[in-house]
């Protein structure tokens, strides 16, 4: 089974540019999860979606990023205008349904997008 | 004070060594427990779940104190293989969901 992908695997660009990130979640999983990862920060929620709806998004930065979700099968983070201090490892996390109406507690993630915004 | 936080190490041990790895969180509300492993460059994978009873899964045990809020690992006969970060996870039940918030991750290095 194909497992969550993410593209690019790795993003250089230029402090101003826009920044599109893309995710496509596992089948079936009802949850979709955008971090970052830092070293001093480490992993950071910055959003989630439950069903294609956008459950919580209070750990996103600012407005300079935005995130969708059109469908069951894809989703995008944005950036911009992209700034040197964006420059993270982004990752994308599906997960399942559990009984109890709780989230799927095992997230499987992507491989992540290097962004360098120089 | 951070909601979850760990030593980030770096653990180094011999190979056949016990090593553990404690994590403390501050919200009294959390609901559940995980330990993920964070291979370099590579992205997190659940290790394990953590419960009250504590659990076990081959050389690997987890143990949960509710009245200190804290977390543990118990990594026994350690392996080359097991070198990586040790991310601990703790979940908080929400109108939306398990929201769950990452440690920053204990690194630990296996050597010969």
């Amino acid at each position: 089974d194909a497992g969550v992908i993410q593209s690019p695997r790795h993003e250089v660009t230029e402090m101003g540019q826009e920044v599109t990130l893309r995710c496509k979640p596992i089948s079936g999983h009802d949850y979709l999860f955008w971090y970052r990862q830092t070293m001093m920060r480490g992993l950071e929620l910055l959003i989630y979606f439950n069903n294609n709806v956008p459950i919580d998004d209070s750990g996103m930065p600012e407005d300079r990023f935005s995130a969708k979700m059109p469908n069951a099968s894809f989703s995008t983070l944005k950036i911009q205008p992209s700034e040197p201090r964006d420059s993270a490892v982004y990752f994308c996390a599906s997960s399942p349904r559990q009984g109890g109406g709780s989230t799927g507690e095992k997230l499987f993630f992507g491989s992540g997008t290097q962004l360098s915004v120089l | 004070r951070k909601e979850v936080e760990q030593d980030p190490g770096p653990f180094n041990v011999p190979e056949g060594a016990t090593v553990a790895f404690n994590c403390t969180y501050s919200n009294s509300a959390s609901q559940s427990f995980f330990w993920y492993r964070q291979d370099c460059r590579k992205e997190p994978k659940l290790l394990m779940s953590v419960y009250s009873s504590g659990n076990e899964d081959g050389r690997f045990t987890a143990q949960l104190n509710r009245a200190s809020q804290y977390i543990s690992l118990l990594i026994r006969d350690s392996k080359l293989s097991d070198s990586a970060t040790y991310l601990c996870v703790v979940g908080i039940l929400t109108g939306g969901g398990n929201k769950l918030t990452f440690g920053t991750g204990t690194q630990l290095k296996v050597e010969l």
